[in-house]
């Protein structure tokens, strides 16, 4: 039973550029979360997504960011225009039902020249 | 807003003793309470969780204790090794809106010196 898959690991974008971010939940579950580690820091809260629908976006930047859930394949986080303050760790959580346990996917590290 | 604080931030100990790391929530609606392992390069690894209906929650050396009256939980790790060396994460989710979403303390670097 494969975990949480996220690809790429490692993603290097200049400036402007953008980058897109995969997260393959967990078999069977179908409530996906996006959070984002910038370094020493704790995991802040992007979005919350269930296929085809956005749920709670309250942590996602207004601009230059977006996330989908489509019914089928990966989610993706997509960061338009990437500026050099995008630069973290951007992990994706899955879980069977709301308020079920989260099972963290091993993040992509985005690194912004 | 939601708030959750975590301390020590960082926590030395030798091989063989217990590791406590406490956090605080100011959410009183909070009642759902996991503790995440994270170690250099890979992503948060859950290691315990506890409802607000439940006190005390343990799983061989881990422990978690919950205070709802004083909104703390703590975690406790007994006979430490080598290899508890990491970074421990405490959530609370507190979503009146129930998304489940997870607001995380800081975070605290446990070193277990052999």
């Amino acid at each position: 039973n494969a975990g949480v898959m996220q690809n790429p690991r490692h993603l290097v974008r200049r400036r402007g550029q953008e980058a897109r971010l995969r997260c393959s939940p967990m078999k069977g579950h179908s409530h996906v979360y996006w959070y984002r580690q910038l370094p020493e820091e704790g995991l802040k809260f992007m979005v919350y997504l269930q296929k085809e629908n956005i749920i709670d976006e309250s942590g996602m930047p207004k601009e230059r960011f977006s996330a989908e859930f489509p019914k089928e394949g990966p989610s993706i986080l997509r960061i338009q225009q990437v500026v050099r303050g995008d630069s973290a760790a951007y992990f994706c959580a899955s879980s069977p039902l709301v308020q079920e346990t989260q099972y963290f996917g091993p993040g992509t590290r985005l690194l912004v020249l | 807003g939601e708030n959750v604080e975590q301390h020590p931030s960082t926590l030395s100990v030798q091989e063989g003793d217990s590791a406590v790391i406490k956090c605080t929530y100011s959410d009183s609606a909070s009642n759902y309470f996991p503790w995440y392992k994270q170690e250099l390069g890979k992503g948060p690894q859950l290691i315990i969780d506890i409802r607000s209906n439940v006190g005390e929650k343990k799983d061989q050396r881990i422990a978690v204790t919950l205070n709802k009256t004083a909104k703390h939980f703590s975690l406790h790790i007994t006979e430490t090794q080598p290899e508890d060396s990491a970074v421990y994460f405490c959530a609370a989710s507190m979503d009146p809106g129930n998304t489940g979403k997870l607001i995380f303390g800081q975070g605290t670097t446990l070193q277990v010196k052999p």
